[in-house]
């Protein structure tokens, strides 16, 4: 079935430092690919998107590109700040997923920056 | 915008007990989807409706139940909870029948399982 692997935190950066939080995926065809962002005690809020291959998801200076050719979609920031502490999810919804279009997800990196 | 609106925001309920979670979605979407989401976890499927019927079913136990209503609202109900029931519920709502497949969320109800 399909899945989503993403890189295991928690990840500590100062501010204006770069970020990478690394996801992989399986699935078959050309899935769509997020980037959910849950802030402490908030709920889940989309960061970017993609829904084709080479497609680049960006928003709030944060960049991911599907990769078809690696399966990817590496998530990005130049210059982090305090107010990025938050659990990042990768999440994918399936290509033959019809009206059944539930989320898959990774198990979340945890990101602190430090002032 | 309107967004999703989950009620109540938080519960907190005995073992043993039963308990309602609503969801109102977006106007116009269609879809539903409830996820379990438990400390420091990634948020788990739980079901979904669409168009009121159901669309898919996940690691929902048969404990729960859930239906869509005329109004596209949706109810999850839980019966003889477990301190394991103890999570945050989130609900998404997308627009089925224009083919979006983005999901929005909202805020959450954190059920607390005494």
């Amino acid at each position: 079935g399909d899945s989503v692997t993403q890189m295991e935190g928690p990840v500590t950066l100062s501010e204006e430092a770069f970020l990478t939080i690394n996801c992989t995926y399986t699935a078959t065809g050309y899935p769509s690919l997020f980037w959910y962002v849950q802030y402490p005690g908030e709920g889940l809020q989309l960061l970017l998107k993609a829904t084709k291959a080479d497609d680049k998801g960006s928003n709030k200076g944060f960049e991911a590109t599907y990769r078809k050719e690696t399966t990817s979609f590496h998530l990005e920031k130049g210059s982090v700040q305090v107010s990025d502490s938050a659990v990042y999810f990768c999440a994918l919804i399936g290509t033959n997923a019809g009206n059944n279009r539930k989320l898959i997800w990774g198990l979340g990196t945890s990101l602190a920056v430090n002032p | 915008a309107a967004g999703v609106i989950q009620s109540p925001r938080h519960l907190i309920k005995e073992k043993r007990e039963t308990a309602t979670l609503k969801c109102y979605p977006i106007p116009r979407h269609d879809t539903v989807y409830w996820y379990q989401q438990g400390p420091g976890q990634d948020p788990q499927f739980l079901i979904s409706f669409y168009e009121k019927m159901q669309s898919d079913k996940g690691s929902i136990p048969d404990r729960f139940s859930a239906q869509q209503f005329s109004d596209y609202h949706s109810e999850l109900n839980m019966s003889s909870l477990e301190l394991g029931d103890s999570a945050l519920y989130f609900c998404a709502s997308s627009n089925g029948r224009r083919g979006g497949n983005e999901q929005f969320f909202g805020p959450g109800t954190r059920l607390t399982v005494l």
